[in-house]
Order: structure tokens, then sequence, then C-alpha cells
């Protein structure tokens, strides 16, 4: 499979707790995104990088977040003291350098914080 | 910030008939995509669009960029059970980021 992948699909969690996604983009992409879905409504950006490079952040993503992507290829999302309103459908997108709003998605990271 | 405002939010008609959406921003934007979500999925891409005025076709689907960039619209033509699903519409301003408008569920009956 030479899709986006993320990992893990459903994470439950309690508040206060840390939490870490994995993505792994479409090998020959050099841009990776990150979004925020939650029910009723649509994906809403949180960062993206090029290459190793984190290029822009939301004011969604609090300093309670963290993204990387050390060696341009997998990103990690991390999100410290996790609370109630963290619960959401967390997606990872990938595109060429020459980005033409073409973004391939994963499958979602769901995270419920109880 | 910049918002997309999708129409209609919820569709729920015959197998055959033709389905049309819409969505309007207060901003301009280079780039309208539409895309398609399907439960437990990430969103796939159906068309992009990057010129004001064009048209363009995917099978039964049909969009197209508002000539002010600032609205797009998505036609399917003779609707099937596996068109169901949340259609979402995307704008790019400046080959960033996209932002995305809530969403138009559609329903098909068979």
């Amino acid at each position: 499979d030479t899709g986006v992948s993320q990992d893990p699909r459903h994470k439950i969690t309690k508040r206060g707790q840390n939490v870490t996604f994995r993505c792994d983009p479409i090998s020959e992409h050099n841009r990776l995104y990150w979004y925020r879905q939650t029910l009723g409504q649509g994906p809403e950006f949180l960062t993206y990088f090029q290459n190793e490079a984190q290029l822009e952040k939301s004011r969604l993503l609090s300093d309670r977040f963290s993204a990387e992507r050390p060696k341009g290829s997998f990103s990690t999302l991390e999100i410290q003291r996790t609370e109630q309103g963290d619960s959401a459908m967390y997606l990872c997108a990938s595109s060429r350098d020459w980005n033409t709003g073409e973004l391939f998605f994963g499958e979602g990271s769901r995270l419920t914080v109880l | 910030g910049q918002q997309l405002n999708q129409s209609p939010q919820s569709m729920f008609i015959q197998e055959g008939e033709d389905v049309s959406m819409n969505c309007t921003s207060s901003s301009i934007f280079n780039t309208w995509l539409w895309y398609k979500q399907e439960p437990g999925e990430g969103p796939v891409l159906l068309i992009a669009l990057y010129k004001a005025g064009e048209l363009t076709s995917n099978g039964r689907l049909t969009a197209q960029f508002g000539i002010t960039r600032k609205d797009s619209f998505l036609n399917i033509s003779a609707s099937i059970p596996s068109d169901v699903g949340i259609y979402f519409c995307a704008g790019q301003l400046n080959g960033n980021k996209l932002v995305f408008g809530a969403g138009t569920i559609l329903r098909v009956k068979s």
C-alpha cells in the first residue's frame, strides 16, 4: 500500500495524558500536513512541513501541541496534557512540492479524551 | 479568517436524480477543489479547478470555478447509491494550506 498511513487509528485516553500520532506520507511527497476534524465539520488546518521544515502553524495549535518531521519522511503529532476538547479526528495528508492543492489524506487517527 | 460556506448542509435524493451543491467564500482563492469523505476514511480528491471560469468534468461529476474566484459548484448527474458521503469544497490561495467548508451530506434512496 503506497498511500498515506496513520497510526494508531483509534486512541482513547484520560484527560491529562500525553498522546502521539504518527504519519507516514506517500514516499515521493515532500509536503506533509496535519488537519483536525470534529463531527459535522470540515478538516481544519493545524500545520504543514516542507521536507523537515515546519513552515506554518495554525493558531489552533496551542503550546500543548507539537509536530515534528525530523528526517523529512514520517511525522509525529504530540498532544500533551490532553483535554476533552482535543477529542477529534487527526488527519495527515501529503502532496508534492508543486502544491496544486491535491492533498492525499490518510484514514485519520481518532482521539477520544475521557 | 477565511471561511467557506457550503450549501445545502444535507440532501436526501432518489437514485438517478441529479445533484447540485455549491460553496461560497468572502475571500478569493486561486484553486478550488472538491473532496469526498466516507465514514471512517480520509477525504479523497474528486476534482481540482485552477482558473476562474474553468468547468471540469470527472465522469458523472462536473465542477466550476466561479469567475469572481469566490465560489464553486459541484454537480453529480444520475446519482447512484455509492455517491453517498460527505462532499467538501476547499480553497487554496497561495500554494499552501487548504481551507475546507463544513460539507454537504449526500444520501441516496434506491
